[in-house]
């Protein structure tokens, strides 16, 4: 499986762009990349995809890098609420054994008020 | 609409008992997951079902394990003889399974913690 890497933790300030990184240098033609969140004591929440293009949704924005080998994910202005670790992970289109997501440890992102 | 539930939210256990937890996953939803969260870790695939298809058990770490879906809708897994490493908490997820990408939605967890 293709793996990625993000940092271990990041900080921000409450009404601030936050932008999260993730590498995946080994990624294929048909790995879609995905972001979720796990708030405190909670399920992780999806978040974003995407594949090549940029995505935004009411969440989040995702930004690709135009060789795929690393992602964005942007929190315009963050609150609160968004403290938690948000993890990125690869999805093969093809099929096998992708309907299971696989979990790094993921970036906690801390938000000062 | 409802989301995923789980029961309990925590339980406690000395170690040799079993234990079963309970997911109700969202209606209509035909995919069902279970993952484990032990403590510090991300999270680790348990086991799949999909439908009426044979589900897939290639995450379940011993023969202790096992889990059933009747139905198609509600899922228990039950953890027999359990031991101290099993304490984590233990999360389902359900998924529409429309497309290969879909979102999987999850429930609160299981806390549980064996004495």
């Amino acid at each position: 499986d293709a793996k990625t890497t993000q940092p271990n933790s990041m900080e921000s300030n409450e009404e601030e762009p936050v932008h999260l990184p993730c590498n995946h240098s080994t990624i294929s033609g048909t790995d879609y990349i995905h972001w979720y969140r796990q708030l405190p004591s909670q399920g992780p929440e999806y978040v974003i995809h995407g594949l090549t293009s940029n995505v935004n949704n009411r969440m989040a924005s995702l930004a690709i890098a135009e060789d795929r080998k690393s992602s964005t994910l942007i929190l315009h202005r963050a609150t609160l609420r968004d403290a938690a670790v948000y993890y990125c992970i690869l999805r093969d289109e093809r099929g096998g054994s992708n309907y299971k997501l696989t979990f790094g440890k993921g970036t906690l992102l801390t938000v000062n008020p | 609409g409802a989301g995923v539930s789980q029961s309990p939210s925590n339980k406690v256990t000395e170690k040799g008992k079993d234990v079963e937890l309970r997911c109700d996953p969202i209606s209509g939803h035909t995919a069902l997951y279970w993952y484990r969260q032990s403590l510090g870790q991300g999270l680790e695939f348990l086991i799949y079902f999909q439908g009426n298809s044979a589900p897939d058990k290639s995450g379940l770490p011993s023969d202790r394990f096992s889990a059933e879906r009747t139905g198609g809708s509600v899922s228990t897994l039950t953890i027999q003889r359990t031991q101290q490493e099993d304490s984590a908490v233990y999360l389902c997820a359900s998924s529409s399974l429309r497309g290969l990408q879909e979102t999987q939605y999850f429930g609160p967890g299981t806390r549980l913690l064996v004495l």
